[in-house]
């Protein structure tokens, strides 16, 4: 079974300042991918980034990008000229590809992050 | 990106009655929809995966007399929480899936069992 560990329960950020949230995930796959999500206190989940792990280049949406280390299994998610729109939950996510059932997410367990002014 | 919708958003209940919550894709066709409970502060769990026109797929604890899933068109799934009991109150989300490997995630439902 997979696991996504996120060691961060909470972190603040000073606005316009840059933030790295932290994710390790274990898993013996080859093939999969990897989610950021953000859950703000709306609490619809919105999708950040995501990265297909055989792609070697980071993946990046405007000031969002992130570190893929494979060999690691780690992968970071960094938040460049911090608003105040991005307070909200983090939740890290791994999907194993599989074929004749459904991908499933396995989510971590978050990390709470205020922007502060 | 891809609108998933939910209805209702928060619903009060009596302990024993039914309550139903729908799932809809607005702008493309899901193959696969998800269904998630969310405690306070803490992360989503898969309850079940359910396909257009099949039984919907378990997580293990969870009750299916108890969460009837439906998924009957690729734009429609329903969560039916049978007999409801205050343990049964939660945030229930539901997520979306075209073809591809992102899943789109509706606002979410709170759910109140008196």
């Amino acid at each position: 079974a997979q696991t996504v560990t996120q060691s961060q329960p909470e972190m603040s950020v000073q606005e316009a300042e840059t933030v790295t949230l932290s994710c390790t995930y274990d898993t013996s796959e080859n093939n999969y991918y990897l989610f950021w999500y953000k859950q703000p206190p709306s609490r619809q989940m919105i999708l950040v980034i995501r990265q297909e792990a055989y792609k070697q280049q980071n993946a990046t949406e405007n000031r969002f990008s992130v570190n893929f280390q494979k060999a690691a299994k780690s992968f970071s998610l960094k938040i460049s000229d911090s608003q105040l729109g991005d307070t909200a939950m983090y939740f890290c996510a791994f999907m194993k590809l599989s074929t004749g059932t459904a991908s499933k997410l396995t989510f971590g367990t978050g990390t709470r992050l205020q922007v502060t002014l | 990106g891809a609108v998933v919708s939910q209805h209702p958003s928060r619903v009060i209940c009596k302990s024993g009655t039914s309550v139903k919550i729908e799932c809809r894709s607005l702008d493309f066709q899901a193959t696969t929809m998800f269904w998630y409970r969310q405690f306070p502060k803490q992360s989503l769990m898969l309850m079940a995966t359910s396909n257009e026109g099949s039984k919907a797929t378990y997580e293990q604890g969870v009750e299916k007399d108890k969460f009837l899933i439906n998924h009957a068109s690729l734009t429609l799934s329903t969560l039916t929480v049978t007999s409801a009991h205050p343990e049964d109150s939660s945030f229930y989300i539901c997520s979306a899936r075209e073809g591809g490997y992102t899943q789109y995630f509706g606002p979410g439902t709170r759910l109140t069992v008196l």
